[in-house]
């Protein structure tokens, strides 16, 4: 059974950094792309980026580009997400979710989600 | 970027009905959309991929259909379980973009 537990949400000052992990198990991770997705309170689903299996491969959505990097540790079952320059707009929900294959873009499994609070 | 817009917003339904979901995207995806339904306080499950591909565990219920730009859900024979927001994402493209949901709710 596929499980996907989120660490590393809290609240953090606009301009900050943070870190959030993804701890992956029940599959073989290092076969599977994964992905971020965030929520925005009250909000719908916004795709953030994607990895592919081996690290070799990233995409972002534009509005992160250049201040998120997705990141993996196939050793460890874990995703990772390095979230620089943080604004306020990013207070979310962030959820990773595994790829259906390798960069298909389906997400078959999601974790439970950990929410950021940017403050200004 | 991929621009996908759900209609209606809310559809209000009773049990037992057949629902009906649409989803229109920007441009053409070639089949790579799918669809997820999202319940308050967790995470969203895959229905359906590839516009018609019921992901594994999914009730024979949900079927998807459409082409082109196009795509609808439905739910026949409506459960109390089915009462949730239901999400159209496409793939076909990066960035990866959903429409903004459609909530199934009581009527």
């Amino acid at each position: 059974q596929v499980q996907l537990v989120e660490f590393g949400g809290g609240v953090v000052q606009a301009g900050r950094s943070l870190r959030l992990s993804c701890e992956a198990s029940g599959f073989l991770f290092s076969s599977f792309g994964m992905h971020w997705v965030r929520q925005a309170p009250g909000k719908g689903l916004e795709w953030v980026a994607i990895i592919s299996h081996d690290g070799s491969e990233a995409y972002y959505a534009d509005s992160v580009k250049g201040r998120f990097t997705i990141s993996r540790d196939n050793s460890k079952n874990t995703l990772y997400l390095q979230m620089n320059s943080l604004r306020a707009e990013d207070t979310a929900v962030y959820d990773c979710a595994k790829d259906l294959g390798g960069l298909l873009g389906i997400f078959d499994s999601w974790g439970q989600g950990t929410l950021v609070t940017v403050s200004s | 970027d991929i621009v996908v817009t759900q209609s209606p917003v809310t559809l209000s339904v009773s049990l037992g009905e057949r629902v009906t979901l649409s989803c229109r995207a920007s441009q053409r995806v070639s089949g790579n959309l799918a669809w997820y339904q999202q319940k308050p306080g967790q995470a969203p499950r895959l229905l359906i991929y590839g516009t018609s591909t019921r992901a594994t565990g999914i009730p024979a219920r949900f079927s998807g259909s459409g082409s082109g730009t196009e795509c609808t859900l439905t739910i026949n024979s409506l459960q109390s379980e089915d009462f949730a927001i239901y999400y159209c994402q496409q793939y076909h493209n990066w960035p990866l973009t959903f429409g903004q949901g459609t909530k199934v709710e009581i009527k």
